[in-house]
């Protein structure tokens, strides 16, 4: 299995709403990634996780909260969110620092929309 | 610190032309080196990849790349696009340099639109 999957696809919320994203991998890999990507910009890194520890913030507001309940799962807690949080937020994976290896596997994305 | 500078926001080519995009990277430290296609809606593909060895590199989908140290570029080619081919695609570098605190963390260029015409 060489894919990073996310849910849900697309998600639509309201500024007080409450919601998770899901990325799940099962290469094996030990590092974790975050990123939001407007549109016709590059991805923005937001988390790392490495070895199911957080390793970067890239002082992302605390209106987004990572966990990563294990080492082939990623979530992304959403709360308060605002209008311009409205993005396509991309999780990536890669075999992690030890391997010295970074090539990032990514994501089809998740497309935030926030009302 | 490492940045990325993606020399054309747009490319336009007719079908079976060759293309190149370039890329020019900016480190004080040695650097890994990715180009990356994104279609429209989806997440990021790679495409190759430069970690050390033949400056010369081979990708999926007909690409090549050629990293230049001298003159700090990675530009991308292909000898004959496809109207497939149609996408964004990002150059990207992170530091080969261990335990740094950019190591593993990928700083992306403003991304090239290639759009294939019939």
């Amino acid at each position: 299995d060489t894919e990073v999957t996310q849910t849900p696809k697309h998600l639509v919320m309201g500024m007080t709403n409450k919601k998770s994203l899901k990325c799940e991998q099962h290469m094996g890999h030990r590092a974790m990634y975050w990123y939001k990507q407007k549109a016709k910009k590059p991805p923005e890194l937001m988390f790392v996780y490495s070895y199911e520890k957080l390793s970067i913030n890239e002082s992302v507001p605390s209106r987004f909260s990572p966990e990563c309940p294990n080492s082939s799962l990623l979530n992304l807690h959403l709360h308060a969110l605002q209008p311009e949080d409205s993005a396509l937020y991309l999780c990536a994976s890669s075999q992690g620092e030890l391997a010295g290896v970074h090539e990032q596997f990514f994501g089809p994305g998740t497309r935030l929309t926030v009302l | 610190a490492q940045s990325v500078t993606q020399l054309d926001s747009q490319v336009p080519v007719f079908e079976e032309a060759p293309v190149e995009l370039r890329c020019n990277y900016s480190s004080s430290v040695s650097v890994y080196l990715f180009w990356y296609v994104q279609y429209p809606n989806q997440g990021l593909q790679l495409l190759l990849k430069y970690l050390s060895g033949s400056t010369l590199v081979k990708g999926i989908n007909g690409f090549e790349a050629e990293f230049n140290k001298s003159q700090t570029s990675f530009h991308l080619r292909k000898p004959s696009v496809h109207i497939s081919d149609t996408a964004e695609y990002f150059c990207a570098v992170t530091s080969a340099r261990a335990g740094g605190t950019s190591y593993g963390k990928l700083t992306f260029g403003q991304g090239t639109i290639l759009t294939v015409h019939p």
